[in-house]
């Protein structure tokens, strides 16, 4: 059981627009900055957005992070076929004094 | 061009120790805390451990607390992960990554490729 919530799976078309839900309480996501990463497995994970919403040089613009409250979104615009592969969320939580990892979800463009 | 490589897996029995290392460059290594994450066959991403820039700062995840000692030599730009009384449950593949800052934040925008450690008898 992970500490950050995410749905196993999510699916989009090819141009649709797709969001990943990511769930934590007060202790992680409601007090610290959240990190997605995009990862096929057996390859090194890739990071997509940092603190909330900003992305790393050479990310495209499709993909965007928000954070409400304890709950943050990655949402990935414009869907395209290399977008197929796991995400994940991940936040320092302070009352364990580590990082968190969601459980990841897998995002199959039909 | 930063680059971390791993090495140092294998295939162990259970109970006994491994050690992982991740060479580093293209970068000052000294300038940033460093990460390990693995991910066991079929599972998400977890976060091992992580180290600040000067060792000052240390965390493990509950799950290798005790068992796994995670270490540095800037000098050297190299990351280690020592890890004993190997479980079937640590197998998986093991990446280092550079984190953002100088202090334990996140795994950033820079992984190696991952090194894998069967444990098995």
């Amino acid at each position: 059981q992970s500490v950050l919530t995410q749905p196993p799976s999510a699916s989009g078309t090819p141009g649709q627009r797709v969001t990943i839900s990511c769930s934590g309480s007060n202790s992680n996501i409601g007090s610290t900055t959240v990190t997605w990463y995009q990862h096929l497995p057996g390859t090194a994970p890739k990071l997509l957005v940092y603190s909330n919403n900003q992305r790393p040089s050479g990310v495209p613009d499709r993909f965007s992070g928000s954070k409400s409250g304890t709950s943050a979104s990655l949402a990935i615009s414009g869907l395209q076929s290399e977008d197929e592969a796991d995400y994940y969320c991940a936040a320092w939580d302070d009352s364990l004094t580590h990082v968190v990892f969601g459980g990841g979800t897998k995002l199959t463009v039909l | 061009e930063v680059q971390l490589v791993e090495s140092g897996g294998g295939l162990v029995q259970p109970g006994r120790s491994l050690r992982l290392s991740c060479a580093a460059s293209g970068f000052n290594l000294v300038d940033y805390a460093m990460h390990w994450v693995r991910q066991a066959p079929g599972k998400g991403l977890e976060w091992v451990s992580g180290i600040s820039w000067n060792s000052h700062t240390i965390s493990y995840a509950d799950s290798v607390k005790g068992r796994f000692t995670i270490s540095r030599d800037n000098a050297k730009n190299s990351l280690y992960l020592q890890m004993n009384s190997l479980r079937a449950e640590d197998t998986g593949f093991y990446y280092c990554a550079k984190d953002t800052y100088a202090g334990i934040g996140l795994p950033g925008d820079s992984w190696g490729q991952g090194t894998l450690v069967t444990v098995s008898s």
